[in-house]
């Protein structure tokens, strides 16, 4: 079945230090989702990727799909101590959603 | 956010209980699921409900039973539970579902469910 790896699993920062997450299947994805969960909270949708190589950016965070739709990354720039949270890829392909084991990230002040 | 609700929102019951767990949607979308969230584990999608019709069991142990009365509300009946179901069950629901969905899903709180 597809599978979707997420490393680090953990990854604690200082405050304005950049952070990256990244995420890959085993089969090519007609599209990745990302999701935030933050400490005690529920996933919440961040954004979605449709086209190799897309590259879309909020704020500090850029998301980026690879040209083989195979994997994706999530880049913070100068994090901040509210970007403490567990970060979820999700991928499908001809199913529903499947998620990565998520990446949680501390970020010390 | 109050899309998505959930209750109760926390639950502790023994192995012999009966419960159930309930979600409602107030988004108009006709597709709701359950996952399963446990420590150190990727979600785990239990059931996918479209338009009322179930359309996906991950193959889930009988003593999770799934309820869609309609396209707003989902249920979860426990019977006979273990401790090892002991975890976060979370409801969703999106725009359109079914076994090629990639549509947003939204999430409600959770019910945090130990079992004792």
């Amino acid at each position: 079945g597809q599978q979707v790896m997420q490393i680090p699993q953990y990854q604690h920062v200082q405050e304005g230090e950049d952070f990256t997450t990244y995420c890959n299947s085993s089969t090519t994805l007609s599209n990745i989702q990302w999701y935030k969960q933050r400490p005690g909270g529920h996933p919440v949708f961040l954004i979605q990727l449709v086209k190799s190589g897309e590259v879309k950016k909020q704020k500090r965070l850029t998301f980026q799909f690879g040209e083989a739709k195979k994997n994706s990354s999530l880049h913070i720039t100068a994090t901040q101590t509210t970007d403490v949270g567990t970060y979820f890829c999700a991928g499908s392909r001809y199913s529903t959603l499947t998620f990565g084991k998520g990446t949680m990230l501390l970020v010390s002040p | 956010e109050t899309g998505v609700t959930q209750t109760p929102r926390h639950l502790v019951m023994g192995m012999t209980n009966k419960k159930s767990l309930k979600c409602e949607q107030h988004l108009g979308h006709n597709a709701m699921y359950w996952y399963k969230q446990s420590a150190k584990k990727p979600l785990e999608l239990m059931f996918v409900y479209s338009l009322e019709e179930r359309v996906e069991n991950n193959s889930v142990p009988s003593r999770f039973s799934p309820e869609c009365p309609n396209s707003s509300h989902l249920f979860l009946h426990l019977h006979t539970l273990q401790p090892e179901d002991s975890a976060l069950y979370l409801c969703a629901s999106s725009l359109t579902g079914g076994p090629t969905s990639t549509d947003t899903q939204y999430f409600g709180p959770g019910t945090r469910l130990t079992v004792l």
